[in-house]
């Protein structure tokens, strides 16, 4: 199974901040990549797909980049709304796998 | 209004069956699969399997292989994963999500599943 590791598994900014996430897969994957947001009792929600393409209707501060093995998802400026725990997900390979998850909070 | 819409919390014994239904309304059924995702209490997510809308083609995660079975029904645009021999470890929401097989882009609302004698 393709093992998919973030990092930061949690992480604490302002409001405005700049917010990175990074998700490094096990072997190369492309840019067969996507990325969730999921808010507290909520479902997951597509925000990013194939690595850098934005999902119909998500606002434009949210962005992702890589190939391969390295990718990196972005908040350009965080806002009060984006509280969640965001999961990177691979689908290279079978099975679908999910990083462990990096929960953003508001400093 | 696009949107997959799933059964209720249910509560079962060790070693019962449990089959949770997705119901898609909004978009053409057939022209996408559906994914089934489960999340433990506190958890991240696991990919439980997929199964095509259009033609019935499964994949299920190794792990659950001989345990869990996907289904739909295209009459009522209704997809099912039933699970059998459930342990506590099986506690967790489950959810249906629609898109291609690698990419779940329209999620139903999550199904609570507890296991407990």
């Amino acid at each position: 199974d393709i093992q998919m590791t973030q990092s930061p598994s949690s992480l604490s900014a302002s409001v405005g901040d700049r917010v990175t996430i990074t998700c490094q897969a096990s072997q190369d994957i492309s840019n067969y990549l996507n990325w969730y947001q999921q808010k507290p009792g909520k479902a997951p929600k597509l925000l990013i797909y194939d690595a850098s393409n934005l999902e119909t209707g998500v606002p434009s501060r949210f962005s992702g980049s890589g190939s391969g093995t390295d990718f990196t998802f972005t908040i350009s400026s965080l806002q009060p709304e984006d509280i969640a725990t965001y999961y990177c997900q691979q689908y290279d390979n079978l099975p679908r796998t999910f990083g462990q998850g990096t929960k953003v909070e508001i400093k | 209004q696009v949107q997959l819409v799933q059964s209720g919390a249910e509560v079962k014994k060790p070693g019962a069956s449990v089959k949770v239904s997705c119901k898609a309304s909004g978009y053409t059924f057939t022209s996408y699969g559906i994914s089934w995702v489960r999340q433990a209490p506190g958890q991240g997510l696991e990919w439980m399997g997929w199964i095509s809308a259009y033609n019935g083609n499964t994949n299920y995660a190794q792990k659950l292989q001989g345990r869990v079975t996907m289904t739909t029904d295209t009459s009522t645009s209704t997809a099912y994963m039933e699970l059998r021999s459930l342990r506590s470890d099986d506690t967790a929401v489950y959810y249906c999500a629609a898109g291609g097989s690698g990419l779940m882009r329209l999620w139903g609302q999550g199904t609570l599943v507890t296991v407990s004698s």
